[in-house]
């Protein structure tokens, strides 16, 4: 059990600039998801796979962030035209369908500032 | 609406002292409720996690209290030592189509000074 992975953990873009985050989950976990946490908040909920199905998606996560996890494995975040507003950690999870009331494995996070 | 609320936002202790967080929900159904711990820069680490039937969990220093019927949750640090500076989040899960939803804190900023 490797826990979950993200990359890169710091990324610095100008505005407008496109970013993508790659999260890899523990590997028999089914669910991931990803959150945003700005300084002093709780995470705030994204989306949500199941396997490689994105089955649900925040109103936070507006027409420029788009999610996949294409083979049930690894997802990327992608973010279009970066705003300022959009500096944050991401947070990626995953958990299994019936392991310990659906417990959250958190990774490291990557955190975005854009200038 | 469901809602968890923490408190205090932030605390600073001298390193030895005890403390308390406090964490109340308003979540329903309740599946279980678990406190993180999150430092500076990472992601948040499970501390405990308690179920509807449980009222006390301990994890070495750390002790979480849940009382279902008024719907509030406290994580008790003894003796507190530098490394325990960090973001406590508390987390309420609930049952819903086949999986959980997760509702999150805005966390209590805890600060042990020596």
């Amino acid at each position: 059990d490797t826990g979950v992975s993200q990359d890169p953990r710091h990324k610095i873009t100008k505005r407008g600039q496109n970013v993508t985050f790659r999260c890899d989950p523990i590997s028999e976990h089914n669910r991931l998801y990803w959150y945003r946490q700005t300084l002093g908040q709780g995470p705030e909920f994204l989306t949500y796979f199941q396997n490689e199905a994105q089955l649900e998606k925040s109103r936070l996560l507006s027409d420029r962030f788009s999610a996949e996890r294409p083979k049930g494995s690894f997802s990327t975040l992608e973010i279009q035209r970066t705003e300022q507003g959009d500096s944050a950690m991401y947070l990626c999870a995953s958990s299994r369908d019936r392991g310990r009331f659906g417990e959250l494995f958190f990774g490291e996070g990557s955190r975005l500032t854009v200038l | 609406k469901n809602q968890v609320e923490q408190s205090p936002q932030s605390l600073i202790i001298l390193e030895g002292k005890n403390c308390t967080l406090q964490c109340n929900y308003t979540v329903s159904p309740f599946s279980n409720l678990r406190w993180y711990k999150q430092d500076t820069g990472r992601g948040p680490v499970s501390l405990t996690i308690m179920t509807f039937s449980e009222n006390t969990k301990s994890n070495g220093r750390y002790t979480a209290t849940l009382d279902a019927d008024t719907k509030q949750s406290s994580l008790h640090i003894t003796a507190s030592q530098l490394s325990d500076s960090a973001s406590y989040i508390c987390v309420v899960s609930y049952p819903t189509s086949g999986t959980y939803k997760y509702i999150f804190g805005t966390g209590t900023r805890l600060k042990v000074l020596a």
